[in-house]
């Protein structure tokens, strides 16, 4: 079945460190990329997304790269700041259609100060 | 603007007893959804609803039951709790392939 791995599993930077979370998906057909952010005890927010027709995204100390070919797509955090603290969590669309994901297993990023 | 609300935040069950949890958003969006979240699992889906009238299974739908109340409204029925349900329960809602709005989450323990 379709499936999205996601590495690593936890992270910790330097403040004002790069941060890079890496996820692979197996469905050929996934169209839309999205990103989670989980402060702890909420529930995940919507960082940024990417189309398949779209490399590179950019907002802010955020950006996203998908390489298609691959299956690989990335989030990476420029100028790390304490409370970019969190769970991140990548998805990937299936069936179109029905706009559903499925989700990595989360990455527990730790910027220390 | 509330977004996604989600009732109740806590819940202690006893194994057998049922419950509902619900959910209601005020986006306007058609789709909603019913995720679990367990340690180094991720979120997995329960069930879901394309658009209002319908429901569908998802990854992980055994023990569970949805009803689509009206286009805002979308509740998990637990019939008979079981350990394996202590989880964190989120319900989410989305308009096209967009991404989506997550409430803030249901702690539910089963003892």
């Amino acid at each position: 079945g379709e499936n999205v791995e996601q590495h690593p599993s936890t992270l910790s930077v330097q403040e004002g460190d790069s941060a890079v979370i890496k996820c692979t998906y197996s469905d050929s057909a996934s169209n839309y990329f999205p990103w989670y952010k989980q402060e702890l005890g909420k529930g995940p927010q919507l960082i940024i997304d990417i189309r398949s027709n779209v490399g590179e995204k950019k907002d802010q100390r955020i950006a996203v790269t998908l390489n298609k070919t691959a299956k690989h797509f990335s989030l990476h955090i420029t100028e790390t700041q304490p409370e970019d603290s969190a769970v991140y969590f990548c998805a990937a669309s299936i069936q179109s259609g029905t706009y559903k994901y499925i989700f990595g297993t989360g990455t527990r990023l730790k910027v220390l100060a | 603007n509330a977004g996604v609300t989600q009732t109740p935040k806590f819940q202690v069950l006893k194994t057998g007893q049922s419950m509902t949890l619900q959910c209601a958003q005020d986006m306007n969006h058609n789709s909603m959804y019913w995720y679990r979240q367990d340690p180094g699992m991720g979120l997995r889906l329960i069930y879901y609803s394309a658009s209002e009238g319908t429901t569908d299974k998802g990854e992980v739908p055994n023990g569970y039951n949805v009803s689509r109340l009206n286009k805002r409204e979308f509740s998990l029925r637990l019939e008979s709790a079981a350990p394996s349900q202590t989880s964190v329960y989120f319900c989410a809602s989305s308009d096209q392939n967009y991404g989506y709005t997550f409430g803030s989450g249901t702690r539910l323990t089963v003892v």
